[in-house]
């Protein structure tokens, strides 16, 4: 079966500091992996994915992961945050019978 | 445009009485599912469908129902409430390729007195 960990509730960092927020994986198979971010009071808004191929993926709002087929993770990361990055961020893998599973989030706070 | 729509968004009902919050899509997807998000708890599945006609439980199933007759309608009906599904609810819907993402409506913040 597969799962996904999010090892830190609650990430807290400097206006213009690099971001990371953690995330491990377990999937039999090709893991194809997704970030999500949710907003107060809104629903999910997609940010990236990893399928195949680099190992550095790109995606909306200056956002990028890093894949890492070896330690099974997938971490997410932004060069210099901004106090609007602070929200509710959501990995998850899509695996058996194409079911997507999510991790239980981590709380990203962004101080200025 | 293309969206995910829940409704109501919000909703505030008593125990024991048959409730349906809607799912509708416009993206054609074949795969729909619906979440339960609680505090400290993250999103728990509840269902998922494949296609039409074809539905399965998730990690929480337990007091809902679902069905799947059209396509683009994927309906969450609480038969009888209790407090403890008082929560936010999201419908979410995607392709069934395996590398393709998934986009959620708004969201559905139900309260069970």
């Amino acid at each position: 079966a597969q799962s996904v960990a999010q090892p830190e509730d609650q990430v807290n960092v400097a206006e213009g500091n690099p971001l990371t927020v953690k995330c491990t994986y377990s999937v039999s198979g090709n893991p194809y992996l997704f970030w999500y971010v949710q907003y107060p009071n809104r629903g999910l808004q997609f940010l990236l994915k990893y399928i195949t191929g680099d190992n550095l993926v790109k995606g909306s709002y200056g956002f990028e992961a890093e894949f890492n087929k070896s330690q099974t993770s997938f971490h997410l990361k932004k060069p210099s945050a901004l106090v609007s990055d602070s929200a509710l961020y959501f990995c998850a893998v899509r695996g058996y019978g194409q079911n997507f599973v999510f991790g239980p989030g981590t709380r990203l706070s962004v101080l200025p | 445009e293309a969206q995910v729509t829940q409704n109501p968004r919000y909703l505030i009902t008593v125990t024991g009485k048959k409730l349906t919050v809607t799912c509708s899509q416009n993206m054609n997807h074949e795969y729909m599912s619906w979440y339960r998000q609680d505090p400290g708890l993250g999103l728990r599945q509840i269902y998922y469908s494949m296609n039409v006609e074809v539905t399965d439980k998730g990690d929480v199933p337990e007091g809902y129902k679902v069905s799947r007759k059209e396509k683009r309608n994927f309906p969450l009906i609480l038969e009888s409430p209790s407090p403890n599904q008082t929560s936010l609810y999201f419908c979410a819907s995607s392709f069934s390729g395996m590398n393709t993402e998934a986009f959620f409506g708004q969201g559905t913040r139900l309260t069970v007195v």
